[in-house]
């Protein structure tokens, strides 16, 4: 699981404001994707990109933006848009099955 | 869509017994179900998983069942350790074309000393 970085690894907003987060891979893999995780509900999807210049909504892609310009990037945007985005959040991605996770960036909004 | 429901949220055993975490599945057509470990703080891992066309995996003190008719699958893992305390998400997706697994809730598994 090493080919996937996340930064930063914490992430401090104040209301109003946008924030990017990013997500690295080495792993030569298509598809990536973005999961929002908070106590108890598991790992909900935001976004998913099965390839270079394409992504599709998750489940919960209101207040959220992305973009895949290179195969190793699929960064997440947080806009002020999203009312509740203290939490954290997880940069995946995939061959064939296999999701590989990245540690993660836990953002919280002062 | 897939809907994923997983029981219990939260687990607690003494070190030595055996732990089972239970996941129904809605979509018939699903076919593949990996059940990943998330240490606290850190990122969810593929501990195991199983295909359609199998029944039952092991992988040491790990097993999966699964049963296509009920659309259930099970998490055993026999001789907990206080290191297996984490918590453990089930999943369940097609494999071929676009994979977007659907994730149970989660379960908190604590193995006391």
């Amino acid at each position: 699981d090493g080919g996937i970085t996340q930064s930063p690894k914490y992430l401090f907003r104040k209301e109003g404001q946008n924030v990017t987060l990013s997500c690295e891979q080495n792993l030569n893999h298509d598809a990536m994707y973005w999961y929002r995780q908070d106590p108890g509900q598991g790992l909900r999807l935001i976004y998913y990109s099965q390839i270079v210049n394409d992504f599709q909504k998750g489940d919960i892609a209101e207040g959220y933006s992305v973009s895949r310009e290179k195969k190793e990037s699929f960064p997440l945007t947080v806009t002020s848009a999203q009312k509740n985005p203290t939490a954290f959040y997880l940069c995946a991605s995939s061959i064939r099955h296999e999701q590989f996770f990245g540690p993660g960036t836990r953002l919280t909004v002062l | 869509g897939e809907n994923v429901e997983q029981h219990p949220s939260t687990l607690s055993v003494q070190e030595g017994d055996s732990a089972v975490i239970k996941c129904t599945y809605s979509d018939s057509a699903s076919n593949y179900f990996p059940w990943y470990k998330q240490e606290l703080g850190k990122r969810p891992q593929l501990i195991i998983d199983i295909r359609s066309n199998v029944g039952e995996k092991k992988d040491q003190r790990i097993a999966v069942t699964l049963n296509k008719t009920a659309k259930h699958f099970s998490l055993h893992i026999t001789e907990t350790q206080p290191e297996d305390s984490a918590v453990y998400f089930c999943a369940a997706s097609k494999v071929g074309g676009s994979y977007i697994p659907t994730f149970g809730r989660g379960t908190s598994l604590i193995v006391h000393p």
